[in-house]
């Protein structure tokens, strides 16, 4: 079951911030955040586990709502380099091998 | 640090061809996974792997086929290529862990022009 992110695309100036949203109407076991820049690999920012507390990276951070098996991420004072398509990667056991599911992902540009 | 490579970035080949794809992992990861990355649909799953010789099926198999001779190496096949198949193709591979680092690490990519 694909995740649903939202917003769908979202533009911002530098230093505003930004919150993305990634909901599935499967209980979750871990939703794992990455960013892609345009031509690129995605990269892994974080992993938030079912029982896990919000976890931080830069000012990026991200939390997990295991009530409404929604994670959002939160990009605070964004920089030019924040930039790139935003995709959330779910998991629905604790199984060690399971494919991540992923959203369609959200496209992020930031101005100056 | 964990490196996924492609064999590379860009591919053009005519339909009718028979494509192989490589991805090789250097960090002696259980679990290799091929997605293909279509605008607008996110990453779908092709095929994955959880062992040398082992493969399951994904979202989107038809068409495809995959081979895992060596723990380090995950092959992706068109058989027959089509200009539906046409996309980015990403690799990625994961240790059998439940970590806050046992998340899937991606290639490069490679991007399949079917003429």
């Amino acid at each position: 079951q694909q995740p649903v992110q939202s917003p769908q695309a979202v533009i911002l100036r530098e230093g505003e911030d930004a919150v993305i949203n990634c909901s599935s109407s499967k209980a979750l076991y871990s939703v794992h955040w990455y960013r892609q820049k345009h031509g690129e690999a995605p990269v892994f920012l974080m992993i938030l586990l079912k029982g896990g507390e919000q976890k931080g990276h830069e000012k990026i951070s991200a939390s997990f709502n295991e009530k409404k098996q929604q994670s959002s991420l939160y990009l605070t004072a964004s920089q030019l380099s924040y930039s790139g398509t935003y995709f959330c990667g779910t998991e629905q056991k604790n199984s060690g091998n399971t494919p991540l599911v992923f959203g369609k992902g959200t496209r992020l540009s930031v101005i100056a | 640090d964990v490196k996924v490579t492609q064999s590379s970035r860009y591919l053009v080949k005519r339909t009718g061809e028979k494509v192989f794809l490589e991805c090789v992992q250097d960090m002696d990861h259980e679990n290799m996974f091929w997605y293909r990355q279509d605008p607008g649909l996110g990453l779908r799953l092709i095929y994955f792997s959880y062992d040398v010789k082992m493969k399951e099926k994904g979202d989107i198999p038809e068409g495809y086929s995959v081979s895992r001779e060596k723990k380090e190496r995950f092959s992706l096949i068109l058989e027959s290529a089509s200009t539906n198949q046409t996309s980015m193709y990403l690799c990625a591979s994961k240790f059998s862990g439940v970590t806050l680092w046992d998340t899937q690490y991606f290639g490069p990519g490679t991007r399949l022009t079917v003429l």
